[in-house]
């Protein structure tokens, strides 16, 4: 079945340390994206990738990191310079960047529960 | 600046007892206005897209509609399994896009 896969599910970060949250999709869509969402709080864009080897920042990109080295994966870093990192993460992905804005539909992930220990 | 705003932030319905979810949005040249539903733990899943004030969408249970200035997400007969977060998202005409804080509904048997 086609679809975004996250891992993992649960994700604890102790103080100072780096972490990687994955992202793999194999719907063959060319535009990738991270969204945070905390309670209370509407989902929020951190990093987004319109083709392979291009990402933009979002609209709180700071203390996070992103590669697209393939189509498929989309791996987000949570860096120690994010210092206040407990969030639900969430990916998804569309055909198209543009094609958002055409009524294409984002694909989401399950999401990544990351908390601080 | 673009705004999103979704109302009530929770509602609570008897199975059967019809009501609405509002969307009031502003923005600078409206792209498209999305309804999500998401479910506890899990990321949101596609519901609707709608374009332009007039328009109406419809999906077993669920109708969605739009105006100027609002979007309204019309819930008939809900059952139990229609329990979940309804998020509304704008597009404005640079492609960003807005999602509301969303509302929790709950629909007892």
């Amino acid at each position: 079945d086609g679809g975004i896969t996250q891992s993992p599910k649960y994700l604890f970060r102790k103080e100072g340390q780096n972490v990687t949250l994955s992202c793999e999709q194999n719907l063959n869509h060319d535009a990738m994206y991270w969204y945070r969402q905390d309670p209370g709080q509407g989902l929020r864009l951190i990093y987004y990738s319109q083709i392979v080897n291009d990402f933009q920042k979002g609209d709180i990109a700071e203390g996070y990191s992103v590669s697209r080295e393939k189509k498929e994966s989309f791996p987000l870093t949570v860096t120690s310079a994010q210092k206040n990192p407990t969030a639900f993460y969430l990916c998804a992905s569309s055909m198209e960047y543009t094609g958002v804005g055409l009524g294409e539909k984002l694909f989401f992930g399950s999401g990544t529960q990351l908390s601080v220990l | 600046e673009d705004q999103v705003t979704q109302s009530p932030e929770a509602l609570r319905l008897q199975e059967g007892e019809s009501s609405s979810l509002n969307c009031s949005y502003t923005v600078s040249g409206l792209r498209g206005l999305f309804w999500y539903r998401q479910d506890p733990g899990k990321g949101p899943e596609f519901l609707f897209t709608l374009y332009s004030a007039g328009e109406e969408k419809e999906k077993e249970r669920l109708k969605a509609t739009l105006t100027k200035k609002e979007s309204f997400l019309h819930i008939t007969a809900p059952k139990p399994e229609d329990s979940a977060t309804y998020l509304c998202a704008v597009q404005n005409s640079g492609y960003a896009l807005n999602f509301g804080k969303g509302t929790s509904l709950l629909v007892t048997p």
